[in-house]
């Protein structure tokens, strides 16, 4: 079946600009993730979305990023005023979640990302 | 907090050598261990996983081990090819927080 997909693929921007990245999870998936991937660097978490709320924010860097779920589906990543620090790789990954352990419950899989450039 | 520590950072092999890769995790209550590989320009791809109940598990050339007691686990490949030339990311699974904790990555380069 279809993986998680991302779009657009890459986004050049100008700085102070807002910009809005999208996710869609694997179907049925209700655990949804964001995570930041600068050049060469590791996988620096975001935001968790368990259905259309978000339980874990804690990674959101600053003020200016926000997330969305809408229908425990899509989500969208916001990044308002655009810093040349925001340059970097934006990765989501999608699980079944359902609040079980074991199995199938806990595989993760990621999206192709979307490459930010702020100039 | 939740750590995984991975180690080395950079991996150089000649083909058809072994390559292993270590982390260790801080949270005993970690359950599920997935490793990762990520291409140029790609997103990270699952390879293979293990599961706290499991001590071993093999799929074609490459092997995961777990020590529960000593909470580290182990990526083996064995027979490397040059298209295993990549960045690979270990993974601990955090049941509270119902989320991953990655380690830093290892690029595994294959010469020919």
């Amino acid at each position: 079946g279809a993986g998680v997909s991302q779009s657009p693929s890459n986004k050049v921007t100008e700085k102070g600009k807002d910009v809005e990245l999208r996710c869609d999870p694997i179907s049925g998936h209700t655990a949804l993730y964001w995570y930041r991937q600068s050049l060469g660097q590791g996988l620096e978490f975001l935001i968790y979305f368990q259905g259309n709320s978000a339980p874990d924010k804690s990674g959101l860097p600053s003020d200016r990023f926000s997330a969305e779920r809408t229908g425990g589906s899509v989500s969208t990543l916001t990044i308002q005023r655009t810093q040349q620090e925001d340059s970097a790789v934006y990765l989501c990954a999608s699980r079944y979640g359902g609040g079980f352990s074991g199995g199938k419950y806990n595989e993760q899989f990621f999206g192709p990302g979307t490459r930010l450039t702020v100039l | 907090g939740e750590n995984v520590e991975q180690h080395p950072s950079t991996l150089s092999v000649q083909e058809g050598d072994s390559a292993v890769i270590k982390c260790t995790y801080s949270d005993s209550a970690s359950n599920y261990f997935p490793w990762y590989k990520q291409e140029l320009g790609k997103g990270p791809q699952l390879i293979i996983d293990i599961r706290s109940n499991v001590g071993e598990k093999k799929d074609q050339r490459i092997a995961v081990t777990l020590n529960k007691t000593a909470k580290h686990f182990s990526l083996h490949i064995t027979e490397t090819q040059p298209e295993d030339s990549a960045v690979y990311f270990c993974a601990a699974f955090i049941q509270g927080a119902q989320k991953l904790v990655f380690g830093q990555g290892t690029r595994l380069t294959i010469n020919p």
